[in-house]
């Protein structure tokens, strides 16, 4: 079974709304964390939020939040406001276990978003 | 701050070449991983180290190998180049102390054929 379901390949949004990616995730682990990334097309990844499987409040970072329903297991992003620059390749991934594990990500197959103008 | 480098950025192959890939961090992280991606594709964790001397296979081993001999520097090695090896790959590393939130940082990649 995938551990990272991402089921928006492509999305589009118009400049200035918010957007929300899909995430959804599969593990036995009550500790783990969730992370997304961004990739543009110059191919760098780029992290922009983390929400840990403990954390009581969703996390929040500037203009990207994390919407994490734990009994759904789902840990969508949102963002708000788009921006032509937050068109990108964005990727879901997962850590499990702590402490003492490897702390190696799994990742989902990404949402590739357009913000049009 | 130089963080996670790594060498050659672009790369051509004949099958059956080999070469290796190299990553180096300055950041003094205990924790290095090397990950594939695929076009289109989220990526795989090919081997990952949690300190110099320690390796351990990820995902998608096969083709592949590590060596830690020093904190900074986790290099990967392709031996028999093979065309399912095309990919862009990325090493990335963590301190490995302290929180689980702890980002990955990653280099630019490495765009690697295979012809």
């Amino acid at each position: 079974a995938q551990k990272i379901t991402q089921t928006q390949p492509g999305m589009f949004v118009q400049e200035k709304e918010a957007v929300t990616l899909d995430c959804t995730y599969d593990t036995s682990d009550p500790s783990y964390g969730l992370f997304w990334y961004k990739q543009p097309s110059s191919g760098e990844m780029i992290f922009l939020i983390y929400q840990g499987s403990y954390d009581q409040q969703n996390a929040t970072e500037g203009r990207y939040s994390l919407n994490f329903q734990k009994a759904r297991k789902s840990a969508n992003l949102v963002i708000s406001a788009s921006q032509l620059g937050d068109s990108a390749m964005y990727f879901c991934a997962m850590r499990e276990g702590m402490p003492g594990s490897a702390r190696q990500l799994t990742f989902g197959s990404g949402t590739q978003l357009t913000v049009l103008p | 701050n130089a963080g996670v480098t790594q060498t050659p950025k672009f790369r051509i192959l004949k099958i059956g070449q080999s070469m290796t890939l190299q990553c180096t961090q300055d950041m003094n992280h205990n924790y290095m991983y090397w990950y594939r991606q695929d076009p289109g594709m989220g990526l795989k964790l090919i081997y990952y180290s949690v300190g110099a001397g320690i390796t351990d296979k990820g995902e998608v081993p096969n083709g592949y190998n590590v060596s830690r001999s020093t904190t900074e520097d986790f290099p990967l090695r392709l031996e028999l180049a093979a065309p399912s090896q095309t990919s862009v790959y990325f090493c990335a590393s963590i301190p490995g102390s302290g929180g689980g939130n702890q980002p990955q940082h990653f280099g630019d990649g490495t765009r690697l054929s295979i012809l």
